[in-house]
Order: C-alpha cells, then structure tokens, then sequence
C-alpha cells in the first residue's frame, strides 16, 4: 500500500496563478483533512472531509477550494495564489476520528511546498 | 475555538540528556495525539493516550494525559542523535472531527 500520496512535491507560483493540489489515499479512509505548516508553526487545518462528497471548513480556509469527488482522493484548490499562502501542504486521512475507543490516527503524505512569488 | 499550547519551542540538549515537553489545552480533551516529524518529513503518529492520568511507555519515551485532560507531557530518557525533530501534540475537538496540533518543540541533540 502507498498509503497517502500527494502531488506534486513541489511548485512555485506568480501572485494571482492558480492550481490544483492532489491528495490520494489507498487505505479505504472515510476521513481526509488539508493542512499547511509555516516555519515555527504547527499544523493548521484548512478544510476536511468527512466522506465522499462533503467538505467543511477548517481553522484557516479563507482562499481555498476542496473537492471529495472520490473516496480516495482529496484535491485543494487555489484560485488566486498570494505571497500568503507560500508554505508547505500536507494531507492526512483516517478512519472515524474522535470516537475515544478508537486507535484513530492520522496518516500523513509527504507534503507540497508552495512557493508563491 | 479550541487552543493547544506547547512548551518550549526550541530545545537543545546534548546526547544522553533527558528531554521533556509540554502541552496544555484550553479545553478539556476526549484524547490527546502526540507525533513526530522529522526534518524534512511528514508527521507520523506515535500515541495516543484517552484517559485521566494515562501513562504510556514507548521504550526510552514515556507519555502522560493529566489528570483533569487538559494537560499532556512527552519525556525522553537518554536522548540519542535518532530523537532529533519536531514533536507535536494534538486534541480532537469536541465534535471529534477536528485535531487541533500544538505548535511543536523541536529538539535537537548535539552528539
């Protein structure tokens, strides 16, 4: 299993571009969440996904766009990149999180480092 | 909304120290996460701890959930050049469908 996979890795943008972030997970995971990490910072959650089909706001949301098209796969969009947004993207998923009996971890990709000039 | 503070933010020590670090939320938590990212990588989960005054051992790292689940703490003994990175805690809200991550402590460790 791959587990959670992004593209692309990395990518450098003019203020105003847009782009399309891809997140695919092979581990049948109701839940998928979009983070971004900025130097000497923790993770803030964008937007998530709590099944094929629904999004929800997250904690920093403002200039984003999701999609849950498919199960598997969780895209990020940015419509008008600013300065902003340079950071590096990571997608997670799990199974049913919360649920205090569970072992609900979230599994990570390996990230995409924006870069927005 | 809910906040998670963690304690320090940097820390050095030379190989062989102890290391700890400390997370507190502003609300009661149903279960805290604690992972690790290593330089240039991704975060990995190492535990999850779910009830009052849980404690967890990992080999040379011990986990605790305080008490009244607002507080959490990651102690590593005897440090070695392979504990190096960011360790992060993280608490669900009450909804359970948001984590909230603190904002890391990255220690490095000077052989």
């Amino acid at each position: 299993n791959a587990g959670v996979t992004q593209t692309p890795k990395f990518r450098v943008l003019k203020t105003g571009q847009s782009m399309t972030l891809l997140c695919a997970q092979d581990m049948n995971h109701e839940y998928m969440y979009w983070y971004r990490q900025d130097p000497g910072m923790g993770l803030r959650l964008i937007h998530y996904s709590v099944g094929e089909g629904t999004t929800a706001k997250g904690e920093v949301p403002d200039g984003y766009n999701v999609s849950r098209l498919k199960k598997q796969n969780f895209l990020l969009g940015l419509e008008s990149a600013a300065p902003s947004q340079t950071s590096v993207y990571f997608c997670a998923s799990s199974s049913y999180p919360g649920l205090v009996s569970s072992y609900n971890e979230q599994f990570f990709g390996p990230g995409t480092r924006l870069t927005v000039l | 909304g809910q906040q998670v503070m963690q304690i320090p933010q940097y820390q050095h020590v030379q190989e062989g120290e102890d290391f700890t670090t400390y997370c507190n939320s502003s609300t009661t938590l149903s279960n805290i996460q604690w992972y690790k990212q290593r330089p240039g990588g991704h975060p990995v989960f190492l535990i999850q701890l779910v009830k009052s005054g849980e404690v967890k051992k990992q080999k040379r790292l011990t986990f605790q959930f305080g008490e009244a689940k607002k507080n959490s703490s990651l102690h590593i003994t005897a440090t070695q050049t392979t504990d190096v990175g960011t360790y992060f805690c993280a608490g669900y809200n009450n909804a359970g469908n948001m984590l909230t991550f603190g904002g890391g402590t990255r220690l490095m460790v000077k052989p």
